[in-house]
């Protein structure tokens, strides 16, 4: 079974309407990202938390949302979508590094979101 | 800003060259650095990490990079590539622990 799990693979929606996206890990791994891959541009952080009550904005939140229900679950909310959303979305887990820095992530399999 | 740059942004190459691929960080105190590889419709996977100690280091599938201070550099290295190294290759850097970017990353086709 895959450590780390992302719901849907695949989704198409119109403009405005409210997208979930859930990630799910089974590597008891405390600390979890959201990036959006856009062609060109690389991998962009959305949100990471350290722990379930960490929650803490990256490089491009605006129009984004996380919630973290437990420590294997983080889901992003798109609030009303729009289509400059539509992106390769990819949830990360990773575990505490050397000194509090960032360690070794490991990556779901992507949700290809569309938004018409 | 802090910001990870990759100049090259497509790679050609033929099966036993070698390759390099540049990535510079901008200054920012202390860095921890990384190379990611994805591989055509797959999720991204380390290929080799640097904290501290020696920078050259070497990493899975006969990869190494190294990391010179003087130049805020991480280029990765391989002697003889492989077609089944064709992907797309992501430098990351994480500054003084609490900041974490990815380069745009470069495609590499390695032509059989």
């Amino acid at each position: 079974d895959a450590d780390v799990t992302q719901t849907p693979r695949n989704r198409i929606t119109k403009t405005g309407k409210r997208i979930m996206l859930e990630c799910s890990q089974t590597k008891g791994h405390d600390r979890m990202y959201w990036y959006r891959q856009d062609p060109g541009l690389g991998l962009r952080l959305i949100y990471y938390s350290f722990d379930v009550k960490d929650i803490n904005k990256g490089e491009i939140s605006d129009g984004y949302s996380v919630s973290r229900q437990a420590q294997a679950k983080f889901s992003l909310s798109l609030e009303s979508a729009i289509p400059n959303q539509t992106a390769l979305y990819f949830c990360a887990t990773s575990d505490f590094g050397l000194a509090g820095g960032w360690n070794e992530q490991f990556f779901g399999p992507g949700t290809r979101l569309t938004v018409l | 800003a802090q910001s990870v740059s990759q100049h090259n942004h497509h790679v050609i190459l033929s099966e036993a060259a070698s390759l390099e691929l540049g990535c510079n960080y901008s200054y920012g105190g202390t860095v921890n650095l990384f190379w990611y590889v994805q591989y055509p419709g797959q999720h991204l996977q380390l290929l080799l990490k640097y904290f501290s100690g020696d920078p050259l280091v070497k990493g899975i599938k006969g990869f190494e990079a190294e990391f010179i201070k003087s130049k805020f550099s991480f280029n990765l290295r391989k002697p003889s590539v492989q077609w089944s190294d064709t992907a797309e290759y992501f430098c990351a850097v994480s500054y003084n622990f609490n900041k974490f970017y990815f380069g745009s990353g470069t495609k590499l086709n390695v032509k059989p």
